[in-house]
């Protein structure tokens, strides 16, 4: 079956520690995106990648890193530089030709205390 | 930039018609996405428009109006399935046009 799955479902940290999220899709999508969402609002776009090895910032990328080493890959790093850390990530596919729909994933919750 | 406002919350009777709309202000439109959210679950496509008029997909239609900046989503013969957050994307021209910008989002609440 082809999709997008993100893993862990659920994610603890204590402050202070680095931590990775983990997207991978079957799809040959060119384009991958994340986005993270806080409670009853809309996503807002994190980074994204057009095409492997390459990436850009989106509107909220400050504490976060991404890289892009395989077209099926692009994990997301949290780091203790995020302010605040707590929230929905979403990560999303596309095939990368301008007109067409974004695939999710089914999310990751990362709680940090 | 870009600026997308749609109703935080709204709520309908089971059997009921309910139009959600969504007012944007963007430079390079290039299409506007309807996607439906249950609580703690990924974002799922309902609809796209990019050229005006009505675009119907079984209980589901969408309205886009490029020159009043403004589209709706109607859903007929509501369900409590369909009690869900409702989000209008709009894409606009940069980057190749693979960029979506996201509205807050519009809680829709069924009941019996």
């Amino acid at each position: 079956d082809g999709g997008i799955t993100q893993s862990p479902k659920y994610l603890f940290r204590k402050e202070g520690q680095n931590v990775t999220l983990s997207c991978e899709q079957n799809l040959n999508h060119d384009a991958m995106y994340w986005y993270r969402q806080d409670p009853g609002q809309g996503l807002r776009l994190i980074y994204y990648s057009q095409i492997v090895n390459d990436f850009q910032k989106g509107d909220i990328a400050e504490g976060y890193s991404v890289s892009r080493e395989k077209k099926e890959s692009f994990p997301l790093t949290v780091t203790s530089a995020q302010k605040n850390p707590t929230a929905f990530y979403l990560c999303a596919s596309s095939p990368g030709q301008g007109n067409d729909e974004q695939y999710f994933g089914p999310g990751t919750r990362l709680t940090v205390t | 930039g870009q600026n997308i406002d749609q109703p935080t919350e709204m709520t309908a009777t089971e059997g009921a018609i309910v139009q959600i709309n969504c007012t944007y202000q963007t430079s390079g439109f290039n299409g506007l996405f309807w996607y439906q959210q249950h609580a703690g679950e990924a974002p799922t496509f309902l609809s796209y428009n990019v050229l005006d008029g009505l675009e119907e997909k079984g209980r589901f239609s969408s309205f886009l109006s490029r020159s009043k900046g403004y589209s709706y989503l109607l859903l007929k013969e509501l369900q409590m399935k369909d009690s869900a957050s409702y989000l209008c994307a709009v894409r606009d021209d940069r980057n190749a046009g693979n960029m979506l910008t996201f509205g807050g989002g519009t809680r829709l609440m069924v009941k019996p």
